[in-house]
């Protein structure tokens, strides 16, 4: 089965310096990989996304996320924070044998401050 | 701008009530989903139409119901509403099924939601 782990739940930075959010994935095949971000009271919006052509993959607003496969991970990065970055942010996966299906991790919520 | 449109943005309605959260499209896509996201928690699919194919979750309660009348409208009728049932509701759509075979993904609407007195 395909899942992803997103290992903060809560990540905070200063405006201005570097964002990691990080994301291990666990599937039995070469996945799709989503970066999506949600604002407060907002629908989702996609990021990025993997599908197994270069494995770093350049995203709006700045945000980057590198495939590694050796590591299983997909980690979501921007140089620079910006107040606007503050959100929710989930990694997904596709599912295997639905791949209408999208499972997402539990979340990484992002501050930003002055 | 073409979009995915959830009508209303916020409902209440009571234990028990039967309550239907609107979701339409201007993108023509042949896919149509719906997620239930609580609080603090990640988005669940609960079921989706591809053109008029329903596709429901194993584990979707049958107390959730969805209707596709055509290519641009899907419902969500929740027959009898419990507390437990109180989240947010996303509508999504994409072009094609298949997305780990695309460059497609899910556009996603900007959720109904919904409260149980």
């Amino acid at each position: 089965a395909q899942s992803v782990t997103q290992l903060d739940s809560h990540v905070s930075v200063s405006e201005g310096t570097p964002v990691l959010l990080r994301c291990n994935y666990s599937s039995s095949y070469s996945p799709s990989l989503f970066w999506y971000v949600q604002h407060p009271n907002k629908g989702l919006q996609l990021l990025l996304k993997y599908t197994s052509a270069a494995t770093l993959v350049k995203g709006i607003n700045g945000f980057e996320a590198e495939f590694k496969k050796s590591e299983t991970s997909f980690h979501l990065t921007k140089p620079s924070a910006h107040m606007s970055d503050a959100a929710e942010y989930f990694c997904v996966v596709s599912a295997l044998y639905n791949t209408d299906k999208l499972i997402f991790g539990t979340g990484t919520r992002l501050q930003v401050f002055p | 701008d073409a979009m995915v449109i959830q009508n209303p943005r916020y409902q209440v309605t009571q234990f028990g009530k039967p309550v239907t959260l609107s979701c339409s499209q201007t993108l023509n896509h042949n896919v149509m989903y719906w997620y239930q996201q609580k609080s603090s928690q990640a988005p669940k699919l609960l079921f989706h139409y591809y053109d008029k194919d329903f596709n429901n979750e194993a584990d979707t309660p049958d107390n959730f119901q969805s209707r596709r009348p055509n290519t641009s409208f899907c419902f969500l009728d929740i027959r009898s509403p419990g507390l437990g049932d109180a989240a947010m509701y996303l509508c999504a759509t994409s072009r094609v099924p298949g997305l780990a075979l695309s460059t497609d993904t899910q556009y996603f609407g900007p959720g109904t939601r919904l409260t149980v007195l």
